[in-house]
């Protein structure tokens, strides 16, 4: 069994631009959900996906945007990068089931220059 | 407004030293807790979940707890491998699916 991989390990970028990082949901889930987590807090729910479509989201800005592939794999898009949105980018894959544990990926972590 | 809060915020124990770390929640409807460990720069790696008062899950030296209003995370004779942040996080109701609302974390230091 595969579990949640993330792309890529680290990413440095400067103010103003755009990023995309990727993931890969564990084999047979097809819930994908993404978090920023700053140094010294816990992660912060920016969305989640299900097939295909958005259906849940957190207090993120519209620059924050993802999509879903037929696959389950995952993206999360930033526009317009700020300082603030330095941080390790987590993705974590579940079954639908509302009950349903969350499996992570091991980060992505963005330094915004 | 749904809020989980976690104490203490950092625990130094000695190899050996059991204690307790704990989850407290005020939330309109909860659909699950759940316990995670997470080590530096790393994602969080599952432990338990659970989902009624009095329910209890095991693993190893760590045991979860839950009331209907906090849950607990005692470590049990903790070796230097245990030293992590420990999260709790619930998922809620609220929403057709429940999103995860996470603690801040616990660091625990265990030292030889």
């Amino acid at each position: 069994e595969t579990g949640v991989t993330q792309s890529p390990t680290h990413l440095i970028k400067t103010r103003g631009q755009q990023v995309t990082l990727r993931c890969s949901s564990q084999s047979g889930h097809n819930t994908v959900s993404w978090y920023q987590q700053a140094l010294g807090q816990g992660p912060q729910f920016i969305f989640q996906y299900y097939r295909e479509e958005e259906n849940g989201r957190g207090n993120f800005p519209p620059r924050f945007s993802g999509l879903q592939f037929p696959n389950y794999s995952s993206e999360l898009n930033v526009n317009a990068l700020e300082l603030d949105d330095s941080a390790l980018y987590l993705c974590a894959s579940s079954l639908p089931s509302g009950g349903a544990e969350q499996y992570f990926g091991p980060g992505t972590r963005l330094t915004v220059t | 407004e749904d809020q989980v809060t976690q104490s203490p915020e950092a625990l130094r124990l000695q190899e050996g030293e059991s204690s307790s770390l704990n989850c407290s929640y005020t939330v309109s409807g909860l659909r699950g807790l759940f316990w995670y460990r997470q080590d530096p720069g790393k994602g969080p790696e599952f432990l338990f979940t659970l989902y009624s008062a009095g329910e209890e899950k095991e693993k190893e030296r760590l045991k979860a707890t839950l009331t209907k209003k906090e849950s607990f995370l005692h470590i049990t004779a903790p070796k230097p491998e245990d030293s992590a942040t420990y999260l709790c996080a619930v998922r809620l109701t609220t929403d057709s699916w429940g999103k995860f609302q996470f603690g801040a974390g616990t660091q625990v230091v265990v030292t030889p």
